[in-house]
């Protein structure tokens, strides 16, 4: 059954330093997303992209965040600056059609110190 | 914002036991909703979806229920298995929108 893959599965970073989290969506899939889960709550959207722009961010996704497709394979997730309260799980999802339910992959613990 | 919301946070079934976990969201545009399940270290899972069209729909071994006019989502599952151990979300979207907003989860527990 296709995955979604994300690398890596956990990162340590210093307060302060930018973090890259990587995806390889399922390979026929059109929509990207990337949520968060905060230890013990809601899993929380953070930004969904499509046909290379981003379509729709919430208000935790401010300039501190950025997306990129940077070849045909991979999604990634920028943070720059870290914040301690950035720590949290963050799970890339991709569809092939919006009206359907995403393909979630395993999720990037980060750990912000 | 919108508000999706569980009942109750933990649940503990006996092996063979049918489950019903609950799920109330307070949107009345949302128009699509799912059911995940997630287990320690993996993502959420899609386990079965419903459309505001539907008041019920069934998989295998899962139901879920769409109560429109109480705005209430209900998963059932058949005859649990320790395997069915997990946290579960409901989470509702417009579906003319991008993103789903997600319950808090309750914890299924089977014991067997």
């Amino acid at each position: 059954e296709p995955e979604v893959t994300q690398t890596p599965s956990h990162q340590v970073t210093q307060m302060g330093q930018e973090v890259i989290l990587r995806c390889v969506p399922i390979s026929n899939h059109l929509y990207f997303y990337w949520y968060r889960q905060i230890l013990g709550q809601k899993v929380e959207f953070l930004v969904s992209f499509y046909n290379n722009e981003i379509s729709e961010k919430s208000e935790i996704f401010d300039d501190q965040f950025s997306v990129e497709r940077p070849d045909g394979s991979n999604f990634t997730l920028k943070i720059r600056s870290t914040k301690l309260e950035d720590s949290a799980m963050y799970f890339c999802a991709s569809s092939e059609d919006r009206r359907y339910g995403y393909t979630f992959g395993s999720g990037t613990r980060l750990t912000v110190v | 914002g919108e508000s999706v919301g569980l009942h109750l946070p933990t649940l503990s079934v006996q092996e063979g036991d049918n489950s019903i976990i609950n799920c109330a969201y307070s949107n009345s545009a949302s128009d699509y909703f799912i059911w995940y399940k997630q287990e320690s270290g993996k993502g959420p899972q899609f386990i079965i979806d419903i459309r505001s069209n539907m008041d019920k729909r069934q998989g295998q071994r899962v139901t879920v229920l769409l109560n429109k006019t109480v705005k209430h989502l209900s998963l059932q599952i058949a005859a649990t298995q320790p395997g069915d151990s997990a946290v579960y979300f409901c989470a509702e979207t417009i579906n003319t929108g991008n993103q789903f907003y997600f319950g808090t989860g309750t914890s299924l527990t089977v014991i067997p």
